[in-house]
């Protein structure tokens, strides 16, 4: 009964070669949260969408994009990979917005390589 | 800003000791607490929250309250179990701040050895 999931749980890219990693949820949340998190460091909040809303935070980097194109759908492109840009990339969603008492429900996962 | 300072680890217990991982909190309103849970490989697992002072939040025998005057949400369990190592991230949300963001900690790995 998986309510957030993201695909693939591995990934394999190339330095400089566009990657789109994928995530879907069933629990029909407002808000769809993309994170990368580094060797079991907090994660760090790259952007969010509430409902349509897109909202970047201001130290993410160019490179990264997202795409919401309903509610249970939410991707992240990376467009130019770098080394560093090797993580655990994390989506998570929340009926309303993260800053009120709401729940975060996170998926496992998408670890990125980059060769 | 707001922030969360946890416990540095990584912390080593044998199976059936007593746990803590201390965590405090700095926010410009009243935020809501939470103690996530990451196993090896995984997402993040909601373990417990709080939202309001002496409120005391609880799951599979992990216990923490929030305690305004002392601004801290120390995790406790009273006997852990090898099946509990994991990495344990306090966080919060804070309303007055910005409403789409929550707040982590850098995350304290708990290794229980049988």
């Amino acid at each position: 009964d998986a309510m957030v999931i993201q695909n693939p749980r591995y990934q394999v890219t190339q330095f400089g070669k566009p990657v789109t990693l994928s995530c879907s949820q069933t629990l029909n949340h407002n808000v769809m949260y993309w994170y990368q998190q580094k060797s079991s460091q907090a994660p760090k909040l790259l952007f969010h969408y509430y409902d349509k809303d897109f909202n970047n935070e201001a130290d993410t980097p160019d490179n990264f994009q997202s795409r919401r194109p309903n509610t249970s759908f939410c991707f992240l492109d990376i467009r130019s990979p770098g080394l560093g840009d090797a993580a655990m990339y994390l989506c998570a969603t929340s009926r309303e917005l993260a800053g009120t008492q709401e729940t975060q429900y996170f998926g496992p996962g998408t670890r990125l390589l980059v060769l | 800003g707001d922030s969360v300072t946890q416990m540095e680890g990584p912390v080593t217990l044998s199976e059936e000791a007593f746990l803590t991982i201390n965590c405090t909190y700095t926010a410009t309103g009243y935020p809501s607490l939470f103690w996530y849970v990451q196993y090896p490989g995984e997402g993040l697992q909601l373990l417990l929250k709080a939202t309001k002072a002496d409120d005391k939040g609880s799951n599979k025998g992990f216990e923490a309250t929030y305690r305004k005057e002392t601004t801290s949400f120390h995790l406790e369990k009273g006997s852990v179990q090898v099946s509990d190592s994991a990495v344990y991230f306090c966080a919060l949300s804070d309303p007055s701040a910005n409403a789409g963001k929550s707040t982590f900690g850098d995350g304290t790995t708990l290794t229980v050895k049988p």
